[in-house]
């Protein structure tokens, strides 16, 4: 089936210093590929996204680069700042129906004063 | 002010009660989702729905039912059924159609049964 891999599952960085958050998709249909964050006890909330026609996008301190062939996805963080700490999830628009959403299981985020 | 909202915030049953979360949006999404999240974990698909009076199983869906009679309404019940109903509940929705859309999600209920 269907699936979407995210690594690490924590990441732990010095504030100031730069994240990476990774992800794999299975189907090759896949074409939109959004990321949200999720501050403790909040709602998850979209930061940014990605289409299949389009390697890079940035967005100030954050962007996503998309690789096709290989099929994975990543987040970059530069700057860090306490304020980024936070659960991200990536997901992947599934095949079969592409309004739904295969996600990822999250990162956990931790930025040190 | 558009968006999605849900109600209540938080929720406490007895076991063996039946409960109903409620979730509307005014944003003219065709499409709703529901989503269980369990402490320090991912997002799990209960129900979606693209239509009015048509919905669909996710992957973990047994002991929860819904409905959608109208466009801007997707009710969640918990029922007896459900083993382990203590979760976060989290109601969204999006555009339809090909191409994949952002999901904009509601604020949550917390729901604990004892």
């Amino acid at each position: 089936g269907e699936n979407v891999e995210q690594h690490p599952s924590t990441l732990s960085v010095q504030e100031g210093d730069s994240a990476v958050i990774k992800c794999t998709y299975s189907d090759s249909a896949s074409n939109y590929f959004p990321w949200y964050k999720q501050e403790l006890g909040k709602r998850p909330q979209l930061i940014i996204d990605i289409r299949s026609n389009v390697g890079e996008k940035k967005d100030q301190r954050i962007a996503v680069t998309l690789n096709k062939t290989a099929k994975h996805f990543s987040l970059h963080i530069t700057e860090t700042q306490p304020e980024d700490s936070a659960v991200y999830f990536c997901a992947a628009s599934s095949g079969d129906s592409n309004y739904q959403l295969i996600w990822g299981a999250g990162t956990k985020l931790i930025i040190k004063p | 002010d558009g968006g999605i909202t849900q109600s209540p915030k938080y929720l406490f049953r007895k076991e063996g009660q039946n409960v109903t979360l409620s979730c509307e949006q005014n944003l003219n999404h065709d499409a709703m989702y529901w989503y269980r999240q369990d402490p320090g974990q991912g997002l799990r698909l209960i129900y979606y729905s693209q239509i009015v009076n048509d919905f669909q199983k996710g992957d973990i869906a047994e002991g929860y039912s819904v409905s959608r009679e109208k466009k801007e309404s997707f009710p969640l019940t918990v029922t007896s059924a459900q083993k382990n109903p203590t979760a976060f509940y989290l109601c969204a929705s999006s555009m339809s159609g090909s191409g994949g859309y952002e999901q904009y999600f509601g604020p949550g209920t917390r729901l604990t049964v004892t």
